[in-house]
């Protein structure tokens, strides 16, 4: 399986300002994602990182909040823009590997906005 | 009501137990299902995966899919103080190399091994 970090594994930041958080696998991968995990409640999928174009977000997700980048098959990067406290959460970048019908998981982004 | 429902926990027993976690589902299109193991703060850890209905074992670990009553489970035989974690179950419709990439989680259930 594939090996996933991410940067930062924590932070806290202020009301109005972004954050970006990156994710790197230890070998190229066909699909990468980004979950958020609030207490209390099941991961949510935000959007499907597609290389070399725009991603695909799920329902209550927009880009200007949670613009997304993947200019290659091992890493991507999630930037939560404008946050505000509800966007406190731990984020999660998931990849699949191969023609594998399951998604693996990073450590993920423990995240609070102030 | 949601589409898989996990009961939260937390669940308690002594080590040496069988320990059942469970999730239903309404959406009968599911086909894949999964269970993951995450520890306290980390990543959820891919445990099982089975494609529709039936038994896979896998050492100390069982999930078990009944597609007919929209229930899943998975046993951990001998528990260990290790085996506490939350458990998450997941299930999707679409296969991802059918293209689809929509997981579906439960809430997870919180398991504590004591010793």
């Amino acid at each position: 399986s594939a090996v996933i970090s991410q940067k930062p594994s924590r932070d806290i930041c202020q009301r109005g300002t972004s954050l970006t958080i990156q994710c790197q696998v230890d070998s190229q991968v066909t699909m990468m994602f980004w979950y958020r995990q609030q207490p209390g409640q099941s991961l949510t999928l935000i959007a499907t990182a597609n290389q070399g174009s725009e991603a695909t977000y799920e329902s209550g997700f927009v880009i200007d909040k949670f613009p997304i980048s993947r200019p290659n098959l091992t890493f991507s990067t999630l930037t939560v823009s404008n946050m505000s406290p509800e966007d406190s959460s731990i984020y999660l970048c998931s990849a699949r590997q191969g023609s594998a019908d399951t998604q693996y998981f990073g450590p993920g982004t423990r995240l609070t906005v102030l | 009501q949601k589409e898989v429902e996990q009961d939260p926990g937390p669940l308690s027993v002594p080590e040496g137990a069988i320990v059942s976690l469970n999730c239903t589902y309404s959406n009968s299109a599911f086909q894949y299902f999964m269970w993951y193991r995450q520890y306290s703060r980390k990543g959820p850890e891919l445990l099982m995966y089975t494609y529709s209905s039936g038994n896979k074992e896998d050492g100390r670990f069982t999930a078990q899919v009944d597609k007919s009553s929209k229930y899943i489970s998975l046993f951990i035989r001998d528990s260990q103080p290790s085996d506490s974690a939350t458990y998450l179950c997941a299930m999707s419709a679409v296969g991802l190399t059918g293209g689809g990439n929509k997981l579906t989680f439960g809430t997870g259930t919180q398991l504590k091994v004591e010793l």
